[in-house]
């Protein structure tokens, strides 16, 4: 079956400093990979996705980058954090199939103090 | 632009009993709606998810209906237990050029009390 795991549950970072939270799937080869995050009474927003190896994209600009090394391995990176980096931080994986649903991770809180 | 309301914000329910969320979108062209549930501190988790010619859909207690005229769907839970609470979230997929593109709901807070 397959698994996703995302870590570290939490993590407490001050200001400036840099930033590096990592996914990785189990059980499924070439998936789309997904990194979200969600502000508290706001619907999840979606930061970057990759369809391949080095592929990603980005749907809002920020202060973050995403970074795929390998084909199960997705990670999400900041060098300097701002207080506005906090949130909720999700990663999720799917299938190619257009009407695949998305499988997340149990997410990272991020406070930046 | 696209989105998708829910209601209502939140809801506290007795165990046992049923209650029903809604979903109403504005994204076009339609591909797919999906309903998640999330625990607090957790991610979603998929319950349904429903096409353009799909009209209801179960999993477990749990119903989900689609009326793709209206541009609404529903959740329905049946005899709530203490574990239904939790977040639930209505997804609906939107076909683009490059892909399904989503569009999620800002979720319904269900508690169930003794």
């Amino acid at each position: 079956s397959q698994t996703i795991h995302q870590w570290p549950a939490t993590l407490v970072q001050p200001v400036g400093s840099p930033l590096s939270l990592e996914c990785t799937v189990e059980g499924t080869s070439n998936p789309n990979l997904y990194w979200y995050r969600q502000a508290a009474g706001r619907g999840l927003q979606l930061l970057f996705y990759s369809v391949g190896i080095g592929q990603i994209s980005s749907e809002v600009p920020q202060n973050l980058s995403a970074s795929r090394p390998q084909d199960r391995q997705f990670i999400l990176s900041s060098k300097k954090l701002l207080l506005s980096d906090s949130g909720f931080y999700l990663c999720a994986w799917s299938t190619r199939h257009g009407n695949s649903p998305l499988h997340f991770g149990n997410g990272t809180r991020l406070t930046v103090t | 632009k696209n989105q998708v309301e829910q209601s209502p914000q939140s809801l506290i329910i007795l165990e046992g009993k049923n209650c029903t969320l809604q979903c109403n979108y504005t994204v076009s062209p339609f591909s797919n709606l999906r309903w998640y549930k999330q625990d607090t501190g957790r991610g979603p988790v998929s319950l349904t998810i429903m096409t353009f010619s799909e009209n209801t859909k179960s999993n477990g207690r749990y119903t989900a209906t689609l009326d793709a005229d209206t541009k609404q769907s529903s959740l329905h839970i049946t005899a709530s237990q203490l574990s239904d609470s939790a977040s639930y979230i209505c997804v609906v997929s939107g076909l683009t050029g490059g892909g399904n593109k989503l569009t999620f709901g800002t979720g319904t807070q269900l508690k169930v009390e003794l």
